[in-house]
């Protein structure tokens, strides 16, 4: 039972360039998240998927699409990175949206140049 | 907009003392108050929860009390230990339909042996 799996662990782009974060679940989990986490500012919300074909909004979508595959996995992408992206991304997910526990991945440390 | 808002930034406590964490929350429909803590180059873990039925949990030398008329709540640990040393953060379910956790910003804390 892996729980909670990202990929890559590490990338770096050039400013302009896309590219895709992989996340995926063996829990059977119906909720999956996307943050980032930039020093000092804790974890920020980007986008969600309350249940399989289903993606909303976080606090800041801006840049970012997603796209959740199937039950299992659930990714995110940069059309165009930017500098301001450079970040420390994580997935999670939880049984259900509302008062569950949210479990993490290990993170994917992206540095745009 | 909703937030939490995380006291202090940093804690440096001595082995065998205790320490506090505060946060406060602005959604009185928040119903969902985790804590997770963070240790260097990892991801966040659950180390405890409450549910706004309950005003306060326990578990070993971790104790979290909930205070809704306030909105705010606490992480307390007792007889700290240098292993407890990491970056902690709180979290509320804020919003339209609660339907994702907002973050502190974080504390460091520091168990000086």
């Amino acid at each position: 039972n892996a729980g909670v799996t990202q990929t890559p662990k590490f990338q770096v782009l050039k400013t302009g360039q896309s590219m895709t974060l992989q996340c995926a679940q063996d829990m059977n989990h119906n909720s999956m998240y996307w943050y980032r986490q930039d020093p000092g500012m804790g974890l920020r919300l980007i986008y969600y998927s309350a249940s399989e074909g289903t993606t909303d909004k976080g606090e800041v979508p801006n840049g970012y699409n997603v796209s959740r595959l199937n039950k299992r996995e659930f990714s995110l992408r940069l059309e165009s990175a930017a500098p301001s992206q450079t970040s420390v991304y994580f997935c999670a997910s939880s049984r259900d949206r509302e008062r569950e526990t949210q479990y993490f991945g290990p993170g994917t440390r992206l540095l745009v140049l | 907009g909703e937030n939490v808002e995380q006291h202090p930034s940093t804690l440096s406590v001595q082995e065998g003392d205790s320490a506090v964490i505060k946060c406060t929350y602005s959604d009185s429909a928040s119903n969902y108050f985790p804590w997770y803590k963070q240790e260097l180059g990892k991801r966040p873990q659950l180390i405890i929860d409450i549910r706004s039925n309950v005003g306060e949990k326990k578990d070993q030398r971790i104790a979290v009390t909930l205070n809704k008329t306030a909105k705010h709540f606490s992480l307390h640990i007792t007889e700290t230990q240098p292993e407890d040393s990491a970056v902690y953060f709180c979290a509320a379910n804020l919003g339209p339909g609660r339907r994702a956790l907002t973050f502190g910003s974080g504390t460091r804390l520091q168990v000086q042996p």
